[in-house]
């Protein structure tokens, strides 16, 4: 089966500009997770979609951080204005139902630089 | 609250040694516990999970984790390492309520020299 696809890999941009993460799950996965590492730190959950319903946000750093999962496909994480706390690597998680059995398949990341 | 330590940020071994590397959790519920690689440049690739089973559970690429209760960890080993295994490893906990979401360590890089 196809995995936990994120693009783009890397993106640069400018403090106060808009970037769109998106993440395609695996076909079937009803649930999404979003987590961040900022360097040196651990990584972090930031929110959690069961289908298209936000089940847990409360890793969300702040407003400018705005997840969608329209019809329970993929889903996008966008950071407007992006700040320069915002520069880390961005994870993307999928799993079934049974997450704790089944285990999480994630996706290789995007690795966010604000200048 | 949940949380994961791993104890050392840095590991180094020498190819066909012993691979320990520590991890301890707290939770006031039996824990679903994973290990986690990392390879440069890619994403993260599940190694092996706890759920509640054996206490002794093998993964793939010749490791293994043995969950202990009474000593709240999860170390993982690998009787003999390979320079393939130069990776940032994370163990990590599920949370218990409904979200499953993942409450990581840190991380400990496995540096192995020739």
């Amino acid at each position: 089966e196809a995995g936990v696809t994120q693009f783009p890999s890397h993106s640069v941009i400018e403090k106060g500009q808009t970037v769109t993460l998106r993440c395609d799950p695996i076909s079937g996965h009803d649930n999404l997770y979003w987590y961040r590492r900022v360097m040196g730190k651990e990584i972090k959950f930031l929110l959690h979609f069961v289908k298209e319903s936000k089940q847990d946000e409360s890793g969300m750093p702040n407003n400018r951080f705005l997840a969608e999962r329209t019809g329970g496909t993929y889903s996008t994480l966008k950071v407007q204005p992006a700040e320069l706390e915002d520069s880390g690597v961005y994870f993307c998680a999928s799993s079934p139902a049974d997450g704790h059995n089944y285990g999480y398949t994630f996706g290789s990341g995007t690795r966010l630089t604000v200048v | 609250a949940q949380s994961v330590t791993q104890l050392g940020s840095h590991v180094s071994v020498s190819e066909g040694a012993l691979v320990l590397l520590r991890c301890n959790y707290s939770s006031s519920v039996p824990p679903y516990l994973f290990w986690y690689v990392q390879y440069p440049n890619q994403g993260l690739q599940l190694l092996l999970k706890y759920t509640s089973a054996a206490t002794l559970v093998k993964g793939i690429n010749g490791f293994e984790a043995e969950f202990k209760k009474s000593e709240t960890s999860f170390h993982l080993t690998k009787p003999s390492a390979h320079m393939s295994d130069a990776a940032e490893y994370f163990c990590a906990v599920s949370d218990q309520g409904n979200t499953g979401k993942l409450i990581f360590g840190q991380g400990t890089t496995l540096q192995v020299k020739p």
